[in-house]
């Protein structure tokens, strides 16, 4: 499976963006990006996936290099709640196994 | 709150104890998982089920055992488990098994194995 590379942890201040980056330089054509988050005591959410072009929903943006070599997920105001781990996974179209598998994700601090 | 409910929050259980964790979903989702996870590690797929038949097995020892008795629910069966099997159990469900599906997860079970 492909793997992903993201910074260990990065923090924000309350009410601005934040850009969280994933490296998948060995990502493969029929690879979706896939981002969820685990807040504190909680099982992950999903927040949002692309498999070429950029996607907004209502929680977050993703941004999607021309190459697919890298993406970043966008938070456009970050809250309080918004600390939490946020992983970036990769998921084969082409395999239809069902699999997601977490790597270690980018831990989120929020300062007020 | 979560579309997927899980039983019980929290339990402990001893080394020779048998229980069970219980997960249900009523979004009509065909796809339903079994993840485990350590204290500050990503969580670790176990199991996945589609059309309640297990199609996955991450090569988890046999002192647990998964069962579908039903599209909306899923069972994983505990016995002769090891303190080192203290983790979150965490369940999901997905529409399908596309990679488009997102999975939807609960809250988990706390278990500690004394």
């Amino acid at each position: 499976d492909a793997k992903t590379t993201q910074p260990n942890s990065m923090e924000s201040n309350e009410e601005e963006p934040v850009h969280l980056p994933c490296n998948h330089s060995t990502i493969s054509g029929t690879d979706y990006i896939h981002w969820y988050r685990q807040l504190p005591s909680q099982g992950p959410e999903y927040v949002i996936h692309g498999l070429t072009s950029n996607v907004n929903n209502r929680m977050a943006s993703l941004a999607i290099a021309e190459d697919r070599k890298s993406s970043t997920l966008i938070l456009h105001r970050a809250t309080l709640r918004d600390a939490a781990v946020y992983y970036c996974i990769l998921r084969d179209l082409a395999s239809n196994t069902g699999k997601l598998i977490f790597g270690q994700g980018t831990t989120l601090q929020v300062k007020p | 709150d979560t579309e997927v409910t899980q039983t019980p929050k929290h339990l402990v259980m001893g080394m020779t104890n048998k229980k069970s964790l219980k997960c249900e979903q009523h979004m009509g989702h065909r796809a339903m998982y079994w993840y485990k996870q350590k204290a500050k590690k990503p969580p670790e797929l176990m199991f996945v089920y589609s059309y309640e038949k297990l199609s996955i097995n991450e090569s988890v020892p046999s002192r647990f055992s998964p069962e579908c008795p039903n599209s909306s629910l899923l069972n994983l069966h505990l016995h002769a488990l090891q303190p080192e099997d203290s983790a979150l159990y965490l369940c999901a469900s997905s529409q399908d098994l596309g990679a488009g599906s997102p999975l939807h997860f609960g809250n988990g079970t706390r278990l500690t194995v004394t």
